[in-house]
């Protein structure tokens, strides 16, 4: 079992959608959860950051930890084709990434 | 400030061949890092360095690899004796102590042949 799952989709939704993205992980000791973006042929972008369990919003952008689960997940509001990457769940403090899933938001 | 650098964007080399990439990383940045990314994959954390000091390895670095920074500021990754399974993008990303998560470079994409 990968310390950290995502599925790595791909999902492909019409504009104006919310998105949902989640991963798993058994590592009990993460306290530091990250979101980055990664478009094609770039390097990963820091989207969000949480410590520890709850929620935060930026924007369009939804992270929630809940650290009882082992379980976290990204919302995108009102989705653009923009937004259309790779998004890869990162967490602890060495930085073990999951997949990555691969969205399109198609116009 | 211009981001992270690395260099060259594209290697394609033959098996056996020795290839180098650079990073330059944020210039005020004292941390270090190479991932190794596969198709479908997230980043692999192969290395760490703090200043000019190597801090951490991971057993996915083989002998074959070998990472320096130095002077503490830019890095340089070897591979030595390339093999197939060495085909990937190659990410650096530079972090200072208080900053929340990396700054990743757009990495080096290697084929090898």
């Amino acid at each position: 079992q990968k310390e950290v799952e995502q599925d790595p989709g791909p999902l492909s939704v019409p504009e104006g959608a919310i998105v949902s993205l989640n991963c798993t992980y058994s590592n009990s000791a993460f306290q530091y959860f990250m979101w980055y973006r990664q478009y094609s042929r770039k390097g990963p972008e820091l989207l969000m950051y949480t410590y520890s369990s709850g929620n935060k919003e930026d924007g369009r952008f939804t992270a929630q930890v809940d650290k009882s689960s082992k379980y976290i997940s990204l919302f995108i509001r009102d989705s653009q084709p923009s937004d259309s990457a790779t998004y890869l769940c990162a967490m602890g403090g060495d930085m073990r990434f999951g997949a990555g899933t691969r969205l399109t938001v198609k116009p | 400030d211009t981001g992270v650098s690395q260099d060259p964007r594209h290697k394609i080399t033959k098996r056996g061949q020795n290839v180098t990439f650079r990073c330059d990383p944020i210039s005020e940045h004292n941390r270090l890092y190479w991932y190794r990314q596969t198709l479908g994959q997230g980043p692999e954390f192969l290395t760490y360095f703090q200043n000019e000091a190597q801090l951490e390895k991971s057993r996915l670095l083989s002998d074959r690899f070998s990472a320096e920074r130095p002077k503490g500021s830019f890095s340089t990754l070897e591979i030595q004796r390339t093999e197939q399974g060495d085909s990937a993008m190659y990410l650096c990303a530079s972090s200072s102590p208080h900053q929340r998560g990396y700054t990743f470079g757009s990495g080096t994409r290697l084929t090898v042949v």
